[in-house]
């Protein structure tokens, strides 16, 4: 079953603008780690910032913050100020421990295109 | 810095054959990874190992095997390459602190086409 749901297959966004993509998950682990990454067309997977669940507060990384909300399983990135360097892939993933260590579950991903 | 390397950037291979893709990293991680990835699809895991000569499987492990003979290097093995083992294959590695914050570092991936 999918554990982690990302509904936006592309977004837009104007530069200097601020975006939010959404990212839901499925997990009755009370202790669990939501990571999102971004994958410019180059390929590389670049790791932008990471929310645990037992944290208070919602996680914030330069441009980048978490709109984590625990009741709903919910772990939206927001992007303000866009750029056009953040037209990208981005992917919600969600840490799972197994016995021998730590796997990351990825959502299917959405393609941000920043415009002038 | 984490510098994670595979081999390849790009790869063409025949059906049937051997195909090897090596990953190194640097930084003296325990944990690595193999995901490949495809439109649609996201990044699925096929293997990971958490310290040398350890190994699990993943979500889709069939057609593939791997090796960590040293802490540094995780190979990815198709025995019998397939059309349908066409795909982005990236490699990750993460450090095991006990901290479970440590996110996984990526190399550029291998776009592999299996003609």
């Amino acid at each position: 079953a999918q554990k982690i749901t990302q509904t936006q297959p592309g977004m837009f966004v104007q530069e200097k603008e601020a975006v939010t993509l959404d990212c839901t998950y499925d997990t009755s682990d009370p202790s669990y780690g939501l990571f999102w990454y971004k994958q410019p067309s180059s390929g590389e997977m670049i790791f932008l910032i990471y929310q645990g669940s037992y944290d208070q507060q919602n996680a914030t990384e330069g441009r980048y913050s978490l709109n984590f909300q625990k009741a709903r399983k919910s772990a939206n990135l927001v992007i303000s100020a866009s750029q056009l360097g953040d037209s990208a892939m981005y992917f919600c993933a969600m840490r799972e421990v197994t016995n021998s260590g730590y796997a990351l579950n990825f959502g299917k991903g959405t393609s941000l295109l920043v415009t002038p | 810095d984490v510098k994670v390397t595979q081999s390849s950037r790009y790869l063409v291979k025949r059906t049937g054959e051997k195909v090897f893709l090596e990953c190194v990293q640097d930084m003296d991680h325990e944990n690595m990874f193999w995901y490949r990835q495809d439109p649609g699809l996201g990044l699925r895991l096929i293997y990971f190992s958490y310290d040398v000569k350890m190994k699990e499987k993943g979500d889709i492990p069939e057609g593939y095997s791997v090796s960590r003979e040293k802490k540094e290097r995780f190979s990815l093995i198709l025995e019998s390459a397939s059309t349908n083992q066409t795909s982005m294959y990236l490699c990750a590695s993460r450090l095991s602190d006990g901290y479970s914050n440590q996110p996984q570092h990526f190399g550029d991936g291998t776009r592999l086409s299996i003609l």
